[in-house]
């Protein structure tokens, strides 16, 4: 079974500085998506970024960007430029080309220092 | 972009009450829409699979006669929780898979508080 684990239950950074937030997983397919979803005080889920297993480039939006190491199993998640808008839990989400289910990693809390 | 709305965002119910909970994709189709639970602090812990036209897949553990689950169009799912407990008190959200043909992303709702008294 896929798995999903965020070793940081919390983070904090600087305003303004840049924050890296980890992610690996486990799985013996070869075609899947990777996810980071946002999710603040409202508790609504906010899709951040993805990332198709088959693109050997990062994928990036704006402030956010992801180290995806195919090999070694590991998406991060790269912040930079942190805004207090950015507070939230951060959970990182697993999908199997071809599947239906997301896998969500356990979660991280990022505070964002003023 | 693509908008999953749940009703109500909050409800009360006394124990021993049915309450239910929609989850509409507004501007796309849904074949597939997903329900899970959210306890404080903690992850989201998928219920069931919601299949338009068919029977919902639920996880292991999950009673499906207590969570009732019915996908009666392309665009509505319902979650009907039955003779609820205050153990059963909890943050559900539902979400949504775009149909369309380049569609493999997932939207989520905003999510239902429940409290049973």
């Amino acid at each position: 079974a896929q798995t999903v684990t965020q070793s940081q239950p919390e983070m904090s950074v600087q305003e303004a500085e840049t924050v890296t937030l980890s992610c690996t997983y486990d799985t013996s397919e070869s075609d899947y998506y990777l996810f980071w979803y946002k999710q603040p005080p409202s508790r609504q889920m906010i899709l951040v970024i993805r990332q198709e297993a088959y693109k050997q480039q990062n994928a990036t939006e704006n402030r956010f960007s992801v180290n995806f190491q195919k090999a070694a199993k590991s998406f991060s998640l790269k912040i930079s430029d942190s805004q207090l808008g950015d507070a939230a839990m951060y959970f990182c989400a697993y999908r199997l080309q071809g599947a239906q289910k997301l896998v969500f990693g356990q979660g991280t809390r990022l505070t964002i220092n003023p | 972009g693509a908008v999953v709305s749940q009703h109500p965002s909050w409800v009360i119910c006394k124990s021993g009450t049915s309450v239910k909970i929609e989850c509409r994709s507004l501007d796309f189709q849904a074949t597939t829409m997903f329900w899970y639970r959210q306890f404080p602090k903690q992850s989201l812990m998928l219920m069931a699979t919601s299949n338009e036209g068919s029977k919902a897949t639920y996880e292991q553990g999950v009673e499906k006669d207590k969570f009732l689950i019915n996908h009666a169009s392309l665009t509505l799912s319902t979650l009907t929780v039955t003779s609820a407990h205050p153990e059963d008190s909890s943050f559900y959200i539902c979400s949504a898979r775009d149909s369309s043909v380049s569609g493999n992303t997932i939207y989520f709702g905003e999510g239902s508080w429940l409290t049973v008294v």
